[in-house]
């Protein structure tokens, strides 16, 4: 059973499309995370949730919306897709305590052309 | 606000050499520091981390880490490289006070290299 799941894997999209990447945990977790790694590896933190309500939002432009419907999920929607958007974005999940760390999906490639 | 810097973006080393992965970390509170493994095409994989217990932590895969409060360090060792070692290591620090809200800040990682 995959502790963090993400779908999907790889997405591939148009310039100004509106794209959804979901991410589910089945690991108990109350917190969840939305990071984005860019081509250097470089990894930063977008957004989190605890028990469904956003605790952290970065400077991270508006066209990004995150939605937890449940502490379990945590979708990710980006409208008008930029060339600038392509990344790798991982779902994390952790309980809540900065102790804990995290477990991550194993992400989900987005390239935009 | 924290920040991680981990000296060197690649290291190299041979089959059953050192493993040595430089992490300073810099926080105005006690720190938790944490060590994770990406390999290719995957998601990052923790290795070990310190909540302030015993300064010298012993991960997985016989990985360890050692906190050094008067140097601001957390470096990674492995007494001998196993082929399987090759990936990017990610040092992060997450502050511990509550309302910080469990973010992780990573460091730009290091991709180990290893040569048969």
């Amino acid at each position: 059973d995959t502790a963090v799941s993400q779908t999907p894997k790889y997405l591939v999209t148009q310039m100004g499309n509106d794209k959804s990447i979901k991410c589910e945990q089945n690991l108990g977790h109350d917190t969840m995370y939305w990071y984005k790694q860019d081509s250097k590896k470089f990894l930063k933190i977008m957004f989190s949730y605890n028990n469904k309500e956003l605790i952290i939002n970065e400077t991270v432009p508006n066209r990004f919306s995150p939605k937890s419907p449940d502490k379990a999920h945590l979708n990710l929607h980006i409208n008008s897709l930029e060339l600038g958007d392509s990344a790798v974005y991982f779902c994390a999940s952790s309980l809540q305590g900065a102790s804990y760390g995290y477990t991550f999906g194993s992400g989900t490639r987005l390239t935009v052309v | 606000a924290q920040s991680v810097t981990q000296l060197g973006s690649h290291v190299s080393v041979s089959e059953g050499a050192l493993v040595l992965l430089r992490c300073n970390y810099s926080s105005s509170v006690p720190p938790y520091l944490f060590w994770y493994v990406q390999y290719p095409n995957q998601g990052l994989q923790l290795l070990l981390k310190y909540t302030s217990a015993a300064t010298l932590v012993k991960g997985i895969n016989g990985f360890e880490a050692e906190f050094k409060k008067s140097e601001t360090s957390f470096h990674l060792t492995k007494p001998s490289a196993h082929m399987s070692d090759a990936a990017e290591y990610f040092c992060a620090v997450s502050d511990s006070r509550k309302a910080a809200g469990n973010k992780l800040t990573f460091g730009g990682g290091t991709r180990v290299l290893v040569k048969p």
